[in-house]
């Protein structure tokens, strides 16, 4: 089946700008990650949906960033009045419930979006 | 604060070789391990889950995971070329929310 696809795959724009940024998980997954990568460093964790319930907000770095998700379907993420350190490549994934142990939290991301701030 | 640990290498082994990868973690409360491979600008590939301790075979990898010591471990036996990359550990952690805590990866070079 498709994997997590992620769009556009690379997004160059200029400081101040708001950008939006989608996912669509894999088919039948729950859960939906994002995941913030910085040239050269480790993942930083954004938010987390599952299902209908609240998202986990708990990794936005400000409030200049904001997720929706409806239902079990697409995500985007949408930064609005850019700055330079919002360039990173930005990865979604998704796993097929929340938590818990075994195979369901296993999480697949997409190809993800570089996003460049001018 | 989760902490995964990794040393950043670069680790480099020859062609043929094994390569051993290892992670640590902060926290007892862990409850699911995993290893992805990155290779250089794409995204991180689920390689190998473990949950219990133990070995866990794969192929040409084997996960080792010590729960008392705190520690997880990759194997990749007959290390190819094509096998270099970096090895990111992440760790689930049942009190965490449901993010994976990712550590900062291992760069693996496998020399022919």
């Amino acid at each position: 089946g498709a994997g997590v696809s992620q769009s556009p795959s690379n997004k160059v724009t200029e400081k101040g700008k708001d950008v939006e940024l989608r996912c669509d998980p894999i088919s039948g997954h729950t859960a939906l990650y994002w995941y913030r990568q910085r040239l050269g460093q480790g993942l930083e964790f954004l938010i987390y949906f599952q299902g209908n319930s609240a998202p986990d907000k708990s990794g936005l770095p400000s409030d200049r960033f904001s997720a929706e998700r409806t239902g079990e379907s697409v995500s985007t993420l949408t930064i609005q009045r850019t700055q330079q350190e919002d360039s990173a490549v930005y990865l979604c994934a998704s796993s097929k419930t929340r938590g818990g142990g075994g195979t369901y939290n296993e999480q697949f991301f997409g190809p993800g979006t570089r996003l460049t701030v001018l | 604060q989760k902490e995964v640990e990794q040393n950043s290498g670069p680790l480099s082994v020859p062609e043929g070789a094994i390569a051993s990868l290892n992670c640590t973690y902060s926290d007892r409360g862990s409850q699911s391990f995993f290893w992805y491979r990155q290779y250089s600008g794409k995204s991180p590939e689920l390689i190998m889950s473990i949950y219990s301790n133990g070995d866990k075979e794969d192929g040409r990898f084997t996960a080792q995971l010590n729960k008392a010591s705190q520690y997880v471990s990759l194997l990749i036996r007959d290390s190819q070329p094509s096998d270099s990359a970096t090895y990111l550990c992440a760790v689930y952690y049942s009190n965490s929310g449901y993010a994976l805590n990712f550590g900062k990866g291992t760069s693996l070079l496998v020399t022919p």
